[in-house]
């Protein structure tokens, strides 16, 4: 199955700022997903990115706060923009890796805390 | 519009008991269904994938078995360790490519 590089693993930000997380596949994809795992919660997909075209965002997410970019077909970052403590979240990207061991493989999350 | 339900929401029990999960979704058009194990603070590993077709997968001390026609899956995990103390989730999605559609999880607690 793929293999996902989450980066950073974790940032503790002031509001009002933006961070951008990258993920980068070790194979070629398609589509790759971003999640928003609020404390306590489940994942609630944000967007969905293929190469070349932009971004598919979900109810309740808008490009300008959380713009993607995809420029090729190994990698993508998610920025969240002019955060607000209610952004404290941990953020995951994930890709369908197909072939033999195929299913969702999620990369290692980045846990942001906004102060 | 699907939704997945995971009861209980928590579990605790002593080391080298038998683990019962359960997963319930309202659509039964899937195409495939997946476990995940979380780690607190971390990414989600992937544990099982059941096919529409299949009704059962084995890994180790894991099994999953999918009624598809009554929306639901169980996942059953033998004589637990304390380091199988994690949260559990389980998805489901309509086809290939398509977006997932997570449980609210099941907070899992094993005691030495």
């Amino acid at each position: 199955s793929a293999v996902i590089s989450q980066k950073p693993s974790r940032d503790i930000c002031q509001r009002g700022t933006s961070l951008t997380i990258q993920c980068q596949v070790d194979s070629q994809v398609t589509m790759m997903f971003w999640y928003r795992q609020q404390p306590g919660q489940s994942l609630t997909l944000i967007a969905t990115a293929n190469q070349g075209s932009e971004a598919t965002y979900e109810s309740g997410f808008v490009i300008d706060k959380f713009p993607i970019s995809r420029p090729n077909l190994t990698f993508s970052t998610l920025t969240v923009s002019n955060m607000s403590p209610e952004d404290s979240s941990i953020y995951l990207c994930s890709v369908e890796s197909l072939g033999r061991n195929y299913g969702y493989t999620f990369g290692s999350g980045t846990r942001l805390t906004v102060v | 519009k699907q939704e997945v339900t995971q009861i209980p929401a928590a579990l605790s029990v002593p080391e080298g008991e038998n683990l019962v999960l359960n997963c319930s979704f309202t659509d039964s058009a899937i195409y495939n269904l997946q476990w995940f194990r979380q780690d607190p603070g971390k990414g989600l590993t992937s544990l099982l994938l059941i096919q529409s077709s299949q009704r059962e997968q084995t890994s180790g001390r894991l099994n999953a078995s999918l009624d598809k026609s009554s929306g639901r899956s169980t996942l059953y995990i033998a004589a637990s360790q304390p380091g199988d103390s994690a949260t559990y989730l389980c998805a489901v999605y309509p086809a290939a490519g398509n977006k997932l559609t997570f449980g609210g999880g099941t907070r899992v607690l094993v005691k030495p």
